[in-house]
């Protein structure tokens, strides 16, 4: 399996619901991203776990709340969204951290519209 | 912090064309990635290089790592070849694996 799964594909919320995106990676990759795409701008990275535990949190917002639970799931818990937060959430893996020259996969996205 | 320069950040072509790509960024790495990304969809790995050049069917990327620059090329196009090509370097002095993209070229390949 060489694939980053991701689900759902399309998700339409709203602004006082909470949601979950869900990652998952069968590679043995031991780092794991987020990263929140809006139209015609490149990725930009959020959250990055590595072995588990959170090293790099770009600053996002509490309403986004991540969560490794063991090495091939990555959650992203979505509570009290705005509407700019409507964006394509890509999720990503690579064998480690540091490690960026094998296996950088990404998943299809979860297009998210807030309303 | 990097620097990501694409050029041309939109690129129309006829159908058969030889389609040129290129990346350059300010600080020295270790490896560059290109990146595939058709309309709304999700990213697509074409390539990651460290040195030289890789070719993969009608797709070729070249690195200049003392240059600091780093080629697509695409022969023979077609109109599947629509989509946006991303290059990516490691972010954060390498160390904690993200990205950090270029804004990408927008290519249209025209029948």
């Amino acid at each position: 399996d060489t694939e980053v799964t991701q689900t759902p594909k399309h998700l339409v919320m709203g602004m006082t619901n909470k949601k979950s995106l869900k990652c998952e990676q069968h590679m043995g990759h031991r780092a794991m991203y987020w990263y929140k795409q809006k139209a015609k701008k490149p990725p930009e990275l959020m959250f990055v776990y590595s072995y588990e535990k959170l090293s790099i949190n770009e600053s996002v917002p509490s309403r986004f709340s991540p969560e490794c639970p063991n090495s091939s799931l990555l959650n992203l818990h979505l509570h009290a969204l705005q509407p700019e937060d409507s964006a394509l959430y890509l999720c990503a893996s690579s064998q480690g951290p540091g490690l960026t020259n094998y296996g950088y996969t990404f998943g299809s996205g979860t297009r998210l519209t807030v309303v | 912090k990097n620097e990501v320069e694409q050029s041309p950040q939109n690129l129309t072509a006829q159908e058969g064309e030889f389609i040129t790509i290129n990346c350059s960024y300010s600080v020295g790495i270790s490896a560059l990635h290109w990146l595939q990304q058709h309309p709304g969809g999700g990213i697509v790995s074409l390539f990651m290089l460290s040195s030289g050049k890789k070719k993969h069917g009608r797709l070729i990327a070249t690195i200049n790592i003392q240059e600091k620059h780093s080629s697509l090329h695409i022969t023979a196009s077609h109109p599947r070849d629509s989509a946006v090509y991303i290059c990516a370097v490691p972010g954060g002095g390498g160390s904690q694996g993200n990205l950090i993209f270029g804004k990408g070229t927008k290519l249209s390949v025209k029948p």
